[in-house]
């Protein structure tokens, strides 16, 4: 079974800092994509960032980077200099079954210290 | 910009009532989906829709089911309501690649 592992369910940092969020995930895909979605208080799902496993290259958007190590089956979001906005849940992504439908972690709330 | 809206941000209903989530989205995507949000649990998948009238289960579809008669509505129905339903339901489309585009949800209560 296709399965996505957050291993942190809480993270903390100070604002203008790094964080990095940690996901794991298993398929039997050879092609995919990578997902990272954010979930602020107003409960809308946004796409912060994808990535495709045939790329080597690491996803980067402004603030938000990835670390795939597609061996490792392993998908780390670092966010730089962090922002009060950042604080939100975040939800790592993985294409399973039929119709793209997506598996999803169980969550890594981060907070954002003022 | 994709937009996809759910009818309703709260709903309170009563044990065994017939309950209708209502979503539409306005990009002519063929697949649509339901998500069911619990705190601990992530987002697990209730059905979803690859075109008008079809439909597959996802992986909690006990309890549930649901209707696309047109291509831009997906809706969930909950047959008879029960506590155990009491939770965000997240409605999703996509074109033929990924991403899935999400809508603001319904936090659903059944009393």
């Amino acid at each position: 079974a296709q399965t996505v592992t957050q291993s942190q369910p809480e993270m903390s940092v100070q604002e203008a800092e790094t964080v990095t969020l940690s996901c794991t995930y298993d398929t039997s895909e050879s092609d995919y994509y990578l997902f990272w979605y954010k979930q602020p208080p107003s409960r809308q799902m946004i796409l912060v960032i994808r990535q495709e496993a045939y790329k080597q290259q690491n996803a980067t958007e402004n603030r938000f980077s990835v670390n795939f190590q597609k061996a490792a089956k392993s998908f780390s979001l670092k966010i730089s200099d962090s922002q009060l906005g950042d604080a939100a849940m975040y939800f790592c992504a993985n294409p399973g079954g039929s119709q793209g439908n997506l598996i999803f972690g169980k969550g890594t709330k981060l907070s954002v210290k003022p | 910009d994709v937009k996809v809206t759910q009818s309703s941000r709260y709903l309170v209903k009563r044990t065994g009532e017939k309950v209708f989530l209502e979503c539409v989205q306005d990009m002519d995507h063929e697949n649509m989906f339901w998500y069911r949000q619990d705190p601990g649990l992530g987002l697990r998948l209730i059905y979803f829709s690859y075109d008008v009238k079809m439909k597959e289960k996802g992986d909690i579809p006990e309890g549930y089911s649901v209707s696309r008669e047109k291509k831009e509505r997906f809706s969930l129905i909950l047959e008879s309501a029960s506590t155990n339903q009491t939770s965000m339901y997240l409605c999703a489309s996509r074109a033929p690649f990924p991403p899935l585009h999400f809508g603001n949800g319904t936090r659903l209560t059944v009393t």
